[in-house]
């Protein structure tokens, strides 16, 4: 099975601050990469997803930067906020065969100080 | 709509003990699976369903069995529990598989083998 890499493992940011989250992965076919976010006792939710058509997608305070010669992705919070505190998932999957499922990394656990 | 629904949410069993996890989705999605969540692990595909009467393995699929007779439900079930299976298991479900549209996620089963 392929790797998603997910770096860091946590993160300590304060509040107004940018929170960035890096991803690496190996399978050149995968063209899925979105991002969950997890509040403790609760299952992942969609936050925001990308395809390697374009090379960055914003909402909100969250963006998805995208290096497709790298094969790599990052999620930046803006403004971040003790709201945000969470632990944050990347993913990727392709189409057909095995590779439509989601591969998640390993996940980064943030918190965002007052 | 409800969503995805998983019972129990807590569960203490006995090595060698059998059950089963349920999970029903009232989105008429096609596509259903199981991931488990450990630490520092992420979470991991155990098997996953692409449509009624269709299962596949994922990453840890050994000491668990899945069924999908409706389109609805996608039952887990440990046949002889182990404490290697103690875990959080998540149930995901999608409009259909491979494609872009994010997995809606139940509120994950605690489980712990003793």
């Amino acid at each position: 099975q392929q790797q998603v890499k997910q770096s860091p493992q946590s993160l300590i940011v304060q509040k107004g601050g940018i929170s960035i989250i890096n991803c690496a992965y190996e399978n050149t076919a995968f063209d899925y990469f979105p991002w969950y976010q997890q509040f403790p006792g609760k299952g992942p939710a969609l936050l925001i997803a990308i395809r390697p058509d374009v090379s960055e997608k914003k909402e909100g305070r969250f963006t998805i930067s995208f290096n497709k010669s790298a094969k790599q992705f990052s999620l930046h919070i803006m403004d971040s906020q003790p709201g945000d505190s969470a632990t944050y998932f990347c993913a990727a999957s392709g189409y057909g065969g095995s590779q439509g499922n989601l591969i998640f990394g390993k996940g980064t656990k943030l918190s965002v100080k007052p | 709509n409800a969503g995805v629904t998983q019972t129990p949410k807590f569960q203490v069993l006995k090595t060698g003990q059998s059950m089963t996890l349920q999970c029903a989705q009232d989105m008429n999605h096609e596509y259903m699976s199981w991931y488990r969540q450990d630490p520092g692990m992420g979470l991991r595909l155990i098997h996953y369903s692409v449509g009624a009467g269709i299962t596949d393995q994922g990453e840890v699929p050994n000491g668990y069995n899945v069924s999908r007779s409706t389109t609805e439900d996608f039952p887990l079930r440990l046949l002889s529990a182990a404490p290697s299976q103690t875990s959080v298991y998540f149930c995901a479900s999608s409009l259909t598989y491979g494609q872009d549209y994010g997995y809606t996620f139940g509120s994950g089963t605690r489980l712990t083998v003793v």
